[in-house]
């Protein structure tokens, strides 16, 4: 089965410029979590999507937004980028965040840079 | 306000010792906990959970203990090998309330010895 995919795995952007990351999530799951690493960092909460919609958001500004398309993969978008947006941005997918205790499982993550 | 400290940042073990990670949380609210593993350049992979309802739970080599009253979880690898070399990720959530996302704390860098 294969697991959590995303792409790219290395973007280079400039600041002011905007940044699309994609993810698939393992079949089945409806799910999908963004978080983001940056250097030093636990991992941060960005987003949560189920069934197409936003569930919640962390504690990022707006111009970090993503959607959720009807075959469950998602985009993050992160527009004028900055400098502090340099981070390992990861993907996670569960079954249905809503019902219970599910497990996250991760995709091996997007490194953006940005110059 | 960090709601998750792992304030170990690395442990060195050697191979065939047990390892044992150390997780505090500060929110009573948490009811369900995880530990992940991650490598360089890759995703956290998931080892183990637990719930609240649990003090214990336990897969192969992997244990997990949770004392609620202490607001500690702790993670035991035994024996420990070379290949377990990584960060190791304390989680939490708060999914009674429904709200999906994992807590995380800052890890802990496990070297093994051979």
């Amino acid at each position: 089965e294969a697991g959590v995919t995303q792409s790219p795995t290395h973007l280079i952007k400039t600041r002011g410029q905007q940044a699309t990351l994609r993810c698939s999530p393992i079949s089945g799951h409806t799910s999908v979590y963004w978080y983001q690493q940056a250097l030093g960092l636990g991992l941060q909460f960005l987003l949560w999507y189920d069934e197409g919609e936003e569930r919640n958001r962390g504690n990022f500004p707006p111009r970090f937004s993503g959607r959720q398309f009807p075959n469950y993969s998602s985009e993050l978008n992160v527009n004028a980028l900055e400098l502090e947006d340099s981070a390992l941005y990861l993907c996670a997918s569960s079954l249905t965040g809503t019902s219970g205790k599910e497990t996250q499982y991760f995709g091996p993550g997007t490194r953006l840079l940005v110059l | 306000d960090q709601q998750v400290k792992q304030n170990s940042p690395s442990l060195s073990v050697q191979e065939g010792r047990i390892s044992i990670l150390n997780c505090d949380y500060t929110n009573s609210m948490f009811d369900y906990f995880l530990w992940y593993k991650k490598y360089p350049a890759e995703g956290p992979t998931f080892l183990i959970s637990i719930s609240s309802i649990k003090d214990k739970n336990e897969d192969g080599r992997f244990t997990v203990f949770l004392n609620k009253s202490a607001k500690h979880l702790s993670l035991h690898i035994v024996p420990s090998q070379p290949g377990d070399s990584a960060v190791y990720f304390c989680a939490a959530s708060d999914y009674g309330g429904s709200q999906g996302n994992l807590i995380f704390g800052k890890g802990t860098k496990l070297s093994v010895k051979p």
